[in-house]
């Protein structure tokens, strides 16, 4: 079956412009994740969504990133007023609900490789 | 705070030899541990998952084996080939958080 998809593939923006990177997860993964993937940094968790329940927003670096969630399927994932730093690839993920003290497998996406000049 | 460390960083080996890559964590309260391949300007792609309640798993050629008292897992390759090129990462579910915290992993080069 379909895996997740992402888009843009690859985005270039100017410093302070606004981007939005788009997520589609497995069809029945409740659970979605999004990762960032920068050079000296490794891979870093940003924020998790699971069904209707609040997100986990801890991983998000600065207010100037925020992501949402429709209808419990696609994500966006925002950065406003872009800086170099903001430079990387962005990952997301997606999963079957997670129980108790069972973690299921995550499936990621492609990546959007954001470039901020 | 939760650390994943892979050693080696990089690694070359010659075509058909068994190779064994290392995972560490600092802190053995885990759901799970995943092992990932990640292809040049590619996304990771899930090789194995092991539970936090068990000590390995296996898929074809590739073995994942799991100490969570000695905060470490192992992935075997057997029989290396130049497809098996890639950078491999390590990750571990935490407890109590609903996220994969990773390793800077183990960039593999299978030399024919």
């Amino acid at each position: 079956g379909a895996g997740v998809s992402q888009s843009p593939s690859n985005k270039v923006t100017e410093k302070g412009k606004d981007v939005e990177l788009r997520c589609d997860p497995i069809s029945g993964h409740t659970a979605l994740y999004w990762y960032r993937q920068s050079l000296g940094q490794g891979l870093e968790f940003l924020i998790y969504f699971q069904g209707n329940s609040a997100p986990d927003k801890s991983g998000l670096p600065s207010d100037r990133f925020s992501a949402e969630r429709t209808g419990g399927s696609v994500s966006t994932l925002t950065i406003q007023r872009t800086q170099q730093e903001d430079s990387a690839v962005y990952l997301c993920a997606s999963s079957l609900r997670s129980w108790g003290l069972t973690f299921y497998e995550q499936y990621f996406g492609p990546g959007t490789r954001l470039t901020v000049t | 705070k939760q650390e994943v460390t892979q050693i080696p960083a990089a690694l070359s080996v010659p075509e058909g030899e068994n190779l064994v890559l290392n995972c560490s964590f600092t802190d053995s309260a885990i759901y799970n541990l995943q092992w990932f391949r990640q292809d040049p300007g590619k996304g990771l792609t899930s090789l194995l998952l092991i539970q936090s309640s068990q000590r390995e798993q296996t898929s074809g050629r590739l073995n994942a084996s799991l100490d969570k008292s000695s905060g470490r897992s192992t992935l075997y390759i057997a029989a290396s080939q130049p497809g098996d090129s890639a950078t491999y990462l390590c990750a571990v579910g935490i407890q109590g958080a609903q996220k994969l915290v990773f390793g800077q992993g183990t960039r593999l080069t299978i030399n024919p």
